[in-house]
């Protein structure tokens, strides 16, 4: 089975700290996302990655930057915490498309509450 | 652009009745389509998929086909549990967007004994 991790479940931050959200695949995919999701605003893509090193912007990268500097982990990170960045933050991964029907498997949420 | 169109919730029902959520979506091509469910407090599971004309995706009692002539894949299940109690989305990946995924905006169904 496929599996995605994610480093905390629940996380409190004060405003203007620097948060590390870091999520791990098991399945050697490419493809690796951050999602974050809002009620009344479905699932927002932040970044996201197709290679080691690699990194493309989604819609709101706004606040966020990532790393990967390994396969298998992915690392969103908000360099000085807002509260308006309170949320519940999706990590994702999948093979490059190609003839895969290119489906995700996410991660179990980190809920993030910045104060 | 693409885009995924699904009902709002959320959608109430009583425990062993007919559910349909509805799915529609835009894009160029054949995408491939999905559902995900999400249960509360965890994050989305591949429910099922769909990646050509008149292809039928299920699993755990639940389905939908692939309906090109209406740009729609609605989601039905004959005989809902409690346990069915999540907010489902529907999920396009189009030819022309590599390996991203088009959400719909989620719909919320809540099952009473």
């Amino acid at each position: 089975d496929v599996k995605v991790t994610q480093s905390s479940r629940y996380l409190v931050k004060r405003t203007g700290e620097k948060v590390f959200l870091e999520c791990v695949q098991d399945m050697d995919h490419e493809n690796m996302f951050w999602y974050r999701q809002d009620p009344g605003l479905g699932l927002r893509l932040i970044y996201f990655s197709y290679d080691v090193k690699m990194k493309e912007k989604g819609d709101i990268p706004e606040g966020y930057s990532v790393s990967r500097e390994k396969k298998e982990r992915f690392s969103l990170i908000l360099e000085s915490a807002s509260t308006n960045q309170t949320s519940m933050y999706l990590c994702a991964s999948s093979f490059n498309s190609g003839t895969a029907s290119g489906e995700q498997y996410f991660g179990p949420g980190t809920r993030l509450t910045v104060t | 652009g693409n885009s995924v169109t699904q009902m709002e919730g959320p959608v109430t029902l009583s425990e062993e009745a007919f559910l349909t959520i509805n799915c529609t979506y835009t894009a160029t091509g054949y995408p491939s389509l999905f559902w995900y469910v999400q249960y509360p407090g965890e994050g989305l599971q591949l429910l099922l998929k769909a990646t050509k004309a008149d292809d039928k995706g299920s699993n755990k009692g639940f389905e939908a086909t692939y309906r090109k002539e209406t740009t729609s894949f609605h989601l039905e299940k004959g005989s809902v549990q409690v346990s069915d109690s999540a907010v489902y989305f529907c999920a396009l990946r189009s030819e022309n967007a590599g390996n991203m995924l088009t959400f719909g905006g989620g719909t919320r169904l809540m099952v009473k004994p």
